[in-house]
């Protein structure tokens, strides 16, 4: 298996642009989740899916940000409008229900 | 989950044994302790995990005290590519039905020495 595949690695957009991130979770896996990370406040969830329903988006910044996971291969991640504050790294991650968390590679933003 | 706390960074001379400690002393009786740690531009990674036996994969081992207060992750033969960052997490169990997100700290910056 190829992994969590996330696309971009990277991004630089202007601010007031709309972004979005892309992610297709490993096969099978019925869990997925989406991390920020950033210098100041490390690596925080935004939400998390299972079987495509969001359980819980109690991390999502504001209403900016909004997930959608429309089928088990293929989750987005959207920011509009995007500012320079959402600059970040921003992880995919998938598990099974009974293995471990497995991480993409992460999608690089930068909002200028 | 339970808090836990970390030395914010340690060195290590390579080949030789890497201990990173971890403690946990508001640790429940039905929460595990796993690790992660994240090299450098990539995403974190899945190291172990244990309730209160110690543990051993082929990564690293994981000793937990008797009274599940402390955790020692050790890599036996520390490498250059070894260099990360270490995330000691505590939560319950995958197989327990509950949530199933990870909650990061800062974590330990291992850094192994030629």
């Amino acid at each position: 298996d190829a992994g969590v595949i996330q696309s971009p690695r990277h991004e630089v957009t202007e601010m007031g642009q709309e972004v979005t991130l892309r992610c297709k979770p490993i096969s099978g896996h019925d869990y997925l989740f989406w991390y920020r990370q950033t210098m100041m406040r490390g690596l925080e969830l935004l939400i998390y899916f299972n079987n495509n329903v969001p359980i819980d988006d109690s991390g999502m910044p504001e209403d900016r940000f909004s997930a959608k996971m429309p089928n088990a291969s293929f989750s987005t991640l959207k920011i509009q409008p995007s500012e320079p504050r959402d600059s970040a790294v921003y992880f995919c991650a998938s598990s099974g229900s009974y293995t471990e968390a497995f991480f993409g590679q992460g999608t690089r933003l930068t909002v200028v | 989950d339970a808090k836990t706390t970390q030395p914010p960074s340690m060195d290590c001379a390579e080949g030789r044994a890497a201990n990173l400690p971890c403690n946990h002393s508001t640790i429940s009786g039905n929460e595990y302790v796993y690790w992660y740690r994240q090299i450098h531009s990539q995403g974190p990674q899945y190291i172990i995990h244990g309730l209160k036996n110690n543990e051993t994969n082929e990564m690293a081992s994981l000793i937990i005290t008797e009274d599940r207060k402390s955790s020692t992750l050790i890599l036996p033969h520390a490498t250059l590519r070894d260099t990360a960052v270490y995330y000691c997490i505590v939560r319950l169990s995958i197989s327990s039905g509950s949530a199933r997100q990870l909650t990061f700290g800062s974590g330990t910056q291992l850094t192994v020495l030629p």
